[in-house]
């Protein structure tokens, strides 16, 4: 159980293009679901939290306006790097968590991740 | 500072030695403590959970938490190459009005055969 999905696993694209990715809680529902950026041997970095039905709550030095999250429904999470350039290429994760009460309500499954190469 | 320390590794060992992994952390507000494995270019993957001060096991895997000293400790087992990756810990803190996790920077293993 708890599976998460994201589509695609790879993408490249030409710069100036918008890219969107998307994350799926293929078994769970998720009432909250996180996206991670991640550069070569460096930890995850936390970009945004969303909620189900709710605007995403960006960190500090995450542009909003660049990197669009739209959480749709329980079980469905999109992110969208709007005109992208070369320095958005990194490894971008997801991860959901379903909420609830314990300690397995309060984990996080993550995503294989999507490598976007901005060319 | 940062809120959670982990030392990058590479750690590497032979076929069959017990590992041990650490990560201390400065925030006594932190409750759950996880362990998460990543093997190169993939998602992390969940390994082992836990809340309290203790010992849990789970097969070959055993997590400690003592957070008197603010101190987690991940401890494999007949290690394999197979279990070479980096291992990352990660603190569930209440922040900015939600909950999030805090990961340490992630070691590396390499278990050679």
């Amino acid at each position: 159980g708890a599976v998460v999905s994201q589509h695609p696993s790879r993408v490249i694209c030409k710069s100036g293009t918008s890219v969107k990715i998307e994350c799926r809680s293929l078994d769970f529902q998720a009432t909250t679901m996180f996206w991670y950026r991640q550069f070569p041997k460096q930890s995850l970095m936390l970009m945004a939290t969303s909620n189900e039905g709710s605007k995403a709550t960006y960190e500090q030095g995450v542009e909003k306006d660049k990197f669009l999250i739209n959480h749709a429904s329980l079980t469905l999470s999109t992110l969208t790097v709007t005109s992208a350039h070369p320095e958005d290429s990194s490894f971008y994760i997801c991860s959901a968590r379903a909420g609830g009460a314990g300690a397995l309500g309060e984990t996080q499954y993550f995503g294989p991740g999507t490598r976007l190469l901005v060319l | 500072q940062k809120e959670v320390e982990q030392d990058p590794g590479p750690l590497s060992v032979p076929e069959g030695a017990i590992v041990s992994l650490n990560c201390t952390y400065s925030n006594s507000a932190f409750q759950y403590f996880m362990w998460y494995r990543q093997y190169s270019r993939k998602g992390p993957e969940l390994l082992m959970y836990t809340y309290s001060s203790g010992n849990k096991e789970d097969g070959r895997f055993t997590a400690q938490v003592d957070k008197s000293s603010k101190y987690i400790s991940l401890f494999i087992r007949d290690s394999q190459p197979s279990d070479s990756a980096t291992y990352l810990c990660a603190m569930r803190a209440w922040m900015d009005s939600s909950y999030k996790l805090i990961f340490g920077s992630g070691t590396r293993l390499l278990v050679r055969p």
